[in-house]
């Protein structure tokens, strides 16, 4: 069975640090991986998609950047963090027409 | 542009019936629907691929009306399990990417 992970499940970092986000899937061979943002009691933004190694779509101009390292890994970065960062980071996998999330990382910059 | 859920919200006693809607200004290619409990990633429930598409999982179901742009979620008998947020997810096509509503946040009381 497929299992997608991420970590830290929790962060907080202050405003103009780095972040790292990393996302791995099991159990599946290429597939489309997606990073969302979900602002406190909002709805959810998808922010990148990759349908492959190295391909990767920006659908929101940000301070984020996403990158495809290997098949299953899904990596969020950022330079230096803003307050507006701030938020539930959920990535998600996809096989045919279906998504499937991780469990998320809740990042507070203050 | 983002699909529209109507109610924003709704309470229901346990063993009452509710309806979600939602409306997509654009023609789709499918609806995914998501519950989400506080602090957790969405969870799917189901994926309607062909206009009129009915589909049911236990007491919820859900169905697609292509032309109409629309789709509802049906929610049967509710249990105190069903609380969360419900999310419809759109996707017109493009690399299975989805493009989320606002949420409808259901709570079921005794």
């Amino acid at each position: 069975s497929q299992t997608i992970h991420q970590w830290p499940a929790t962060l907080v970092q202050p405003v103009g640090s780095p972040l790292s986000l990393e996302c791995t899937v099991e159990g599946t061979s290429n597939p489309n991986l997606y990073w969302y943002r979900q602002a406190a009691g909002r709805g959810l933004q998808l922010l990148f998609y990759s349908v492959g190694i190295g391909q990767i779509s920006s659908e929101v101009p940000q301070n984020l950047s996403a990158s495809r390292p290997q098949d299953r890994q899904f990596i969020l970065s950022s330079k230096k963090l803003l307050l507006s960062d701030s938020g539930f980071y959920l990535c998600a996998w996809g096989r045919g027409n279906e998504q499937f999330f991780g469990p998320g990382t809740r990042l507070t910059v203050l | 542009q983002q699909p529209v859920q109507s109610p924003q919200a709704v309470i229901l006693r346990e063993g009452e019936d509710a309806v979600i809607n939602c409306s997509s200004s654009k023609a789709l290619y499918s609806v995914h629907w998501y519950r989400q409990k506080h602090g957790e990633a969405p969870v799917f429930l189901m994926i309607l691929l062909k206009g009129g598409e009915q589909k049911g999982h236990e007491k919820i179901s859900a169905s697609f009306n292509e032309k109409k742009q629309q789709s509802s979620l049906y929610l049967t008998a509710s249990q105190l399990s069903y609380s969360g947020t419900y999310f419809c997810g759109t996707d017109t096509g493009t690399a299975s990417k989805l493009t989320f509503g606002t949420g409808t946040r259901l709570q079921v009381t005794l």
